[in-house]
């Protein structure tokens, strides 16, 4: 299986700040990543797919990058609905793999 | 499109666990559609348990396979989980999804995204 390994495991922001959240794959897994939201007691929320392109709907705040085995999502101008969970997946090859959760707290 | 889980939040060990994921909205035999559980044990991160297509074809985590049946019935708008022999290990939060796939196998350059979530049943297994 492709270990996905995310780092930090938490981090601290302020209301208007930008942060990077780094995902990396245990081998090559080309652009096939994911990235999602998931807010506390609901379901995970699809922002990103391909490694950049941005789901419909998803603000333009949210911006994915990378390829290979390293892979960061930053999200600018941090709001107040942001300080949440994020997780990526990778879908290069089965089993379907995600990585443990970043945490994103208010500073 | 909205999905939406059913079945029961308490197994004893052993037992069959049976979960249904209903389809409202829209067309559950679309080419353009795979359907997906995935679930989250208690404080943890996101497992991926297995697709099924519109056409019946399945796909399974392996680490799960041997107790595994999805299922998918186009007549009732709903796809369906089977995982026999349960432990307290199957605890968890289970999500249906929709995934963005354009083939048979959704993975690589095929799939663009689980994009339509279930709100997720929990599961509790204990004696």
């Amino acid at each position: 299986d492709i270990q996905m390994t995310q780092s930090p495991s938490s981090l601290s922001g302020s209301v208007g700040d930008k942060v990077t959240i780094t995902c990396r794959a245990s081998q090559n897994i080309s652009t096939w990543l994911a990235w999602y939201q998931q807010k506390p007691g609901r379901a995970p929320n699809l922002l990103i797919y391909k490694a950049s392109s941005l789901e419909s709907g998803v603000p333009s705040r949210f911006a994915g990058s990378g390829s290979g085995t390293e892979f960061t999502l930053t999200i600018t101008s941090l709001q107040p609905d942001d300080f949440v969970i994020y997780y990526c997946q990778q879908y290069d090859s089965y089993p379907i793999t995600f990585g443990q959760g970043t945490r994103l707290e208010i500073k | 499109v909205q999905l939406q889980e059913s079945g029961p939040g308490l197994l004893r060990p052993s037992q069959t666990l049976s979960l249904s994921c209903a389809v409202s909205g829209g067309s559950i035999d679309t080419g353009n559609y795979s359907w997906t559980w995935i679930r989250q044990h208690p404080g943890k991160g996101l497992e991926w348990i297995g697709y099924v297509y519109y056409n019946g074809l399945t796909s399974y985590n392996p680490s799960l396979k041997r107790r595994l049946t999805i299922s998918i019935d186009p007549s009732q708008t709903q796809f369906s989980l089977r995982v026999r022999f349960v432990t307290a290990a199957d605890t968890a939060v289970y999500y249906c999804a929709r995934v963005a796939c354009t083939s048979n196998d959704c993975y690589k350059g095929w799939f663009y995204g689980m994009d339509v979530w279930g709100q997720g049943t929990a599961v509790i297994v204990s004696s």
